[in-house]
């Protein structure tokens, strides 16, 4: 089974802290994506990529950065954390050549 | 502007009945359409996928039904259990790997199954 796995299941930050999101996938997927997820506005990709060190933008990337630099890991990055960041943040990687994406357990950010 | 709609935010359904959840696309781009499942406070979760080539996939008690003249499919659940409240989304993606668009969710369903 493919297994994604976020490093944390529940933070709380401060508004200004940098915050690290960790996601690693034991698939050897080559594409990885983070989204967020909000009440009433479903899921919204944030980052893309799709190697090591490739990435790109998703629909609102802004706040955010993320870094690749091994496959299997994909970490998104808040430089500085702000209240309207808090959200249910999901990982999920997908093979080149397939259509289904897995998803990771989310991990819930509370900037306060 | 919406590509992928579920207009229904919230369906009741009695327990070994049918569930009927309805997903719109608008993006005559999009080769392939998947359904997922999600718990609150986990990760979405798999269910079934169709392409474009095809209108209907079957997998134990889920159908999805693809009609893309009307750029409409449905996911069809039989028999309703009470493991199946969930909220379900709808994703569609223009190719295999997801690329630089990812999969488009739609905003989900919550679905109730009553005792």
């Amino acid at each position: 089974d493919v297994k994604v796995t976020q490093s944390s299941r529940y933070l709380v930050k401060r508004t200004g802290e940098k915050v690290f999101l960790e996601c690693v996938q034991d698939m050897d997927h080559e594409n990885m994506f983070w989204y967020r997820q909000d009440p009433g506005l479903g899921l919204r990709l944030i980052y893309f990529s799709y190697d090591v060190k490739m990435k790109e933008k998703g629909d609102i990337p802004e706040g955010y950065s993320v870094s690749r630099e091994k496959k299997e890991r994909f970490s998104l990055i808040l430089e500085s954390a702000s209240t309207n960041q808090t959200s249910m943040y999901l990982c999920a990687s997908i093979r080149y050549s397939n259509t289904e994406a897995f998803f990771g357990q989310g991990t819930r950010l509370t900037v306060v | 502007d919406q590509q992928v709609k579920q207009n229904s935010p919230s369906l009741s359904v009695q327990e070994g009945r049918i569930s009927i959840l309805n997903c719109d696309y608008t993006n005559s781009m999009f080769d392939y359409f998947l359904w997922y499942k999600k718990y609150p406070a986990e990760g979405p979760t798999f269910l079934i996928s169709i392409s474009s080539i095809k209108d209907k996939n079957e997998d134990g008690r889920f159908t999805v039904f693809l009609n893309k003249s009307a750029k409409h499919l449905s996911l069809h659940i039989v028999p309703s259990q009470p493991g199946d409240s969930a909220v379900y989304f709808c994703a569609a993606s223009p190719r295999r790997g997801g690329g630089a668009d990812g999969l488009t969710f739609g905003k989900g369903t919550h679905l109730i199954i009553q005792p």
